[in-house]
């Protein structure tokens, strides 16, 4: 059964902590994106890659980095925790081109204190 | 960029009544995609439909390209039904989806 596995579902960290969101997919897709959702705000993208190494930004990077060392892992970085960076984190990751077999991970949901 | 927006906000069934749900789009699109994510936060995909009509099951969604809308029917609800829809699009050359703030839908007993 192919997945997207994100590595934690409930995470806490401190304000001022680096915090790093692991994603790892196994259907040799080229495009692997985050995402974070908010309750009225739908999913907003933070980052991409569609390549090893590349990325670009999304709509909301400010605060975040991210890494892409093979193609099938995903790292988001947060430098320095804040508390408006609580929120649920989403993995995908999808095909080249026209967004198809976009698959999602379970999610991370980080409380920032 | 695109505008994804979706309607109703919020939706409360009871179980065997059917149901649309509406999302506009603001530009022309290559790909339209609908999800659902489950009380648990899991996002599935339902639909890939740029254009025309296509059926699942108890779902079928609609998709009018140049009058720039789809539609996501839900018949004979279940409570399994319950959760978040999303509609997504993708416009030119790019890869990345662009999603609508959703449909919170709960279906009762």
């Amino acid at each position: 059964d192919v997945k997207v596995t994100q590595s934690s579902r409930y995470l806490v960290k401190r304000t001022g902590e680096k915090v790093f969101l692991e994603c790892v997919q196994d259907m040799d897709h080229e495009n692997m994106f985050w995402y974070r959702q908010d309750p009225g705000l739908g999913l907003r993208l933070i980052y991409f890659s569609y390549d090893v190494k590349m990325k670009e930004k999304g709509d909301i990077p400010e605060g975040y980095s991210v890494s892409r060392e093979k193609k099938e892992r995903f790292s988001l970085i947060l430098e320095s925790a804040s508390t408006n960076q609580t929120s649920m984190y989403l993995c995908a990751s999808s095909f080249w081109g026209e967004g198809r077999g976009y698959t999602f991970g379970s999610g991370t949901r980080l409380t920032v204190v | 960029g695109i505008q994804v927006e979706q309607s109703p906000p919020d939706l409360i069934l009871q179980e065997g009544a059917n149901s649309t749900l509406r999302c506009n789009f603001s530009d022309s699109v290559n790909n339209l995609q609908w999800f659902h994510q489950n009380p648990w936060g899991q996002l599935i995909n339902l639909f890939y439909i740029p254009s025309g009509t296509k059926q699942n099951g108890r779902l079928s969604a609609t998709t009018v390209a140049t009058e720039r809308y789809s539609l996501l029917y839900i018949s004979s609800s279940q409570t399994t039904d319950s959760g978040v829809y999303f509609c997504a699009a993708l416009t030119g050359g790019g890869n990345k989806l662009t999603f609508g703030t959703g449909t919170q839908l709960k279906v009762e007993l």
